[in-house]
């Protein structure tokens, strides 16, 4: 079963302009990582945030983590049309080893 | 980076066939595999656990007797879609765990099955 919700499910913004997408979650988690996927392709790990950080970036990258209210949010700043893609949280929980994925955000970057 | 390849990365098959699918991590050692199937424009979907030298551990609702899953050594995993029909359909991703590095699982680019 899915623990993440995702919002938005799709997100169109011009090429330049911040894209932010949010991810909540049910129960407690060891960490919380960001996937990419283009379209028909494989996955692309991104960041993996652990469960006693608030905050990280990773280049244009920045994410957040709130385990009080068990949301993540990733920021990804002046976008581009290669970061058209969907985008996916995944958490571990904290006493397992398995990635349960969100439903993810479907981006697209006009130039 | 380490490197997860999958084979073949499509195949089409007539229903009432067997499709094997294989994983290998190319550039390090994975005693923990995982098996994924994605349908169009939803997200991944746990399907089974996969470790070397051991029996899979399925997800609630995937029938280990339909898709079969074999671990025979620390670089490869093999899944066998039994008597496949066309809603068997689906893309079908592995991701394999550095035996080294706990968190992070390295994906494979996936292997798109259509079953006619």
């Amino acid at each position: 079963s899915q623990q993440g919700e995702e919002d938005p499910q799709a997100l169109s913004i011009q090429e330049g302009e911040n894209a932010t997408m949010n991810c909540s979650y049910k129960t407690s988690i060891n960490n919380l990582q960001w996937y990419r996927q283009n379209s028909g392709r494989g996955l692309v790990h991104l960041i993996l945030i652990r469960s006693n950080e608030r905050e990280k970036h990773s280049g244009r990258l920045r994410v957040t983590l709130d385990t009080s209210k068990k949301s993540s949010s990733l920021l990804i700043t002046a976008s581009r049309a290669a970061d058209t893609a969907s985008y996916f949280c995944a958490t571990v929980r904290a006493a397992g080893n398995k990635l349960t994925f969100g439903g993810g955000t479907r981006v697209l970057v006009k130039p | 980076g380490a490197v997860v390849s999958q084979h073949p990365s499509r195949v089409i098959c007539k229903s009432g066939t067997s499709v094997k699918i294989e994983c290998r991590s190319l550039d390090f050692q994975a005693t923990t595999m995982f098996w994924y199937r994605q349908f169009p424009k939803q997200s991944l979907m746990l399907m089974a656990t996969s470790n070397e030298g051991s029996k899979a551990t399925y997800e609630q609702g995937v029938e280990k007797d339909k898709f079969l899953i074999n671990h025979a050594s620390l670089t490869l995993s093999t899944l066998t879609v039994t008597s496949a029909h066309p809603e068997d359909s689906s893309f079908y991703i592995c991701s394999a765990r550095d035996l080294l590095s706990w968190d992070e699982q390295f994906f494979g680019p996936g292997t798109r099955l259509t079953v006619l």
